[in-house]
């Protein structure tokens, strides 16, 4: 199972909006709406952000919303702020009972 | 408060074993499914395994890359999910995570996270 395609890297100013997109397949991306995603901040573990493609879990900022469009994933943090700059992770369900990550996306606030 | 704490990471030569322990408080740990992810240094997340819920029969699968050597396991009365690792490679080199799950077939939402315990495999 290869990973999903994120990009490397993206940056935003403050007040600004940043998409983050993640690539898979028809085999998983494109074929269940079990998409989420993931903050983690340096030295930190993982935290749920976004799941079931669009859903945020409480506590979890209207800043961030997700989308889905055929095999592409996409997450978008509107009014950026400093504390937004992270690593960023997209997980989907790959069939057979197995899920696959994005290889991460580093955010930086310019 | 949720809790995961995961134990038992160390140095330990190519082709050895470790066992991993991750002690779940704070929510219905027996309703839950478990699952291992990984991170080597520097780099992206790696889902490893998954065990259900017995209500799911502990139903277990794993990545192609650690399948026939990782076993997934829990001890519901401990609230303890374990991760044993056998003919340990170099590149199983990582930190280890456990997260938690709903127990749907497919849920990919992984609330609740340990802080890693890190496995070095090294001669």
């Amino acid at each position: 199972q290869s990973a999903l395609t994120q990009p490397r890297s993206v940056s935003g100013s403050p007040g600004q909006s940043v998409t983050i997109s993640c690539t898979g397949t028809s085999s998983d991306v494109g074929g269940y709406n079990y998409v989420s995603w993931y903050q983690q901040l340096p030295g930190k573990a993982p935290k749920l952000i976004i799941y079931d493609v669009n859903k945020r879990p409480s506590g979890v900022p209207d800043r961030f919303s997700g989308s889905k469009s055929d095999n592409t994933a996409s997450l978008t943090i509107s009014g950026l702020q400093a504390e937004d700059e992270a690593d960023y992770y997209c997980c989907s369900y790959a069939g057979e009972y197995t899920w696959v990550f994005g290889g991460g996306t580093k955010l930086t606030v310019l | 408060e949720v809790q995961l704490v995961e134990s038992g990471g160390g140095l330990v030569q190519p082709g050895g074993s470790l066992k991993l322990s991750c002690a779940a408080s704070g929510f219905t740990f027996s309703g839950s499914a478990m699952h291992w992810v990984r991170q080597a240094s520097g780099k992206g997340l790696e889902w490893v395994g998954r065990i259900r819920s017995k209500a799911n029969n502990y139903t277990t699968t794993y990545a192609a890359s650690v399948r026939g050597r990782f076993t997934v396991s829990r001890d519901d009365s401990k609230n303890t999910a374990y991760l044993q690792m056998n003919s340990l490679k170099t590149e199983d080199t990582a930190v280890y995570y456990c997260t938690r799950c709903e127990d749907g077939a497919a849920a990919a939402d992984f609330d609740y996270w340990g802080q890693g315990t890190l496995v070095t495999v090294s001669s």
